[in-house]
């Protein structure tokens, strides 16, 4: 186990529909991370967060957003649900910033999406 | 842009095989490297990781990779596979800043045969 919990598991929306992923990061990590796993891709980086603050953010449209809280857990907002959308979302928690170390990602186990 | 490349797409093996899976990144930074496996159903779990020093890294599982800075290149290696090992494998690599994306490649699916 990572200690990165994502919930829902699995979630059924229709096109057009709002949905809201949660993460929970690793404690003591104050950096999380969404990525978008289309099935048999790897995953693709949506956005990061860094102590609450958006640090990096991928080719996805800003109808994709977030939001990192205080305690460093973290939101992932799609809104205008398109098919494509479905996919496993996958959070991942670091400790961010420079030194060796910093840079491993735990993974939680996902919430796989599906835009019916 | 970084870039990571997995060169086979899907490598079928016996067990007891040897496995050599390829991975090549394009940046010309420092990096550190990761594979990652995703059994059926599971979520990533870290294989092994290079930050520095000797470039040849054990991880879990028996698995090696080898740091070849000149070719831009992290291979996966096993002596000999598993029936258990069938997965997919996903090779990452991140500036070792730390506040950039892990940029994955797009997997490799082992199945491994009796």
């Amino acid at each position: 186990e990572t200690g990165v919990t994502q919930s829902p598991t699995h979630l059924i929306k229709t096109r057009g529909q709002q949905v809201t992923l949660r993460c929970s990061s690793q404690s003591g990590h104050n950096t999380v991370s969404w990525y978008q796993q289309a099935l048999g891709q790897g995953p693709q980086f949506i956005f990061q967060y860094y102590r609450e603050e958006e640090n990096g953010r991928g080719n996805f449209p800003p109808r994709f957003s977030g939001l990192q809280f205080p305690n460093y857990s973290s939101e992932l907002n799609v809104n205008a649900l398109e098919l494509d959308d479905s996919a496993l979302y996958l959070c991942a928690s670091s400790l961010g910033g420079y030194g060796e170390g910093n840079t491993e990602a735990f993974f939680g186990q996902g919430t796989r999406l599906t835009v019916v | 842009a970084q870039s990571v490349s997995q060169h086979n797409h899907h490598v079928i093996l016996s067990e007891a095989a040897s496995l050599e899976l390829g991975c090549n990144y394009s940046y010309g930074g420092t990096v550190n490297l990761f594979w990652y496996v995703q059994y059926p159903g599971q979520h990533l779990q870290l294989l092994l990781k290079y930050f520095s020093g000797d470039p040849l890294v054990k991880g879990i599982k028996g698995f090696e990779a080898e740091f070849i800075k000149s070719k831009f290149s992290f291979n996966l290696r096993k002596p000999s596979v598993q029936w258990s090992d069938t997965a997919e494998y996903f090779c990452a690599v991140i500036l070792d800043s730390g506040n950039t994306p892990l940029v994955f490649g797009k997997g490799t699916r082992l199945s491994v045969i009796a």
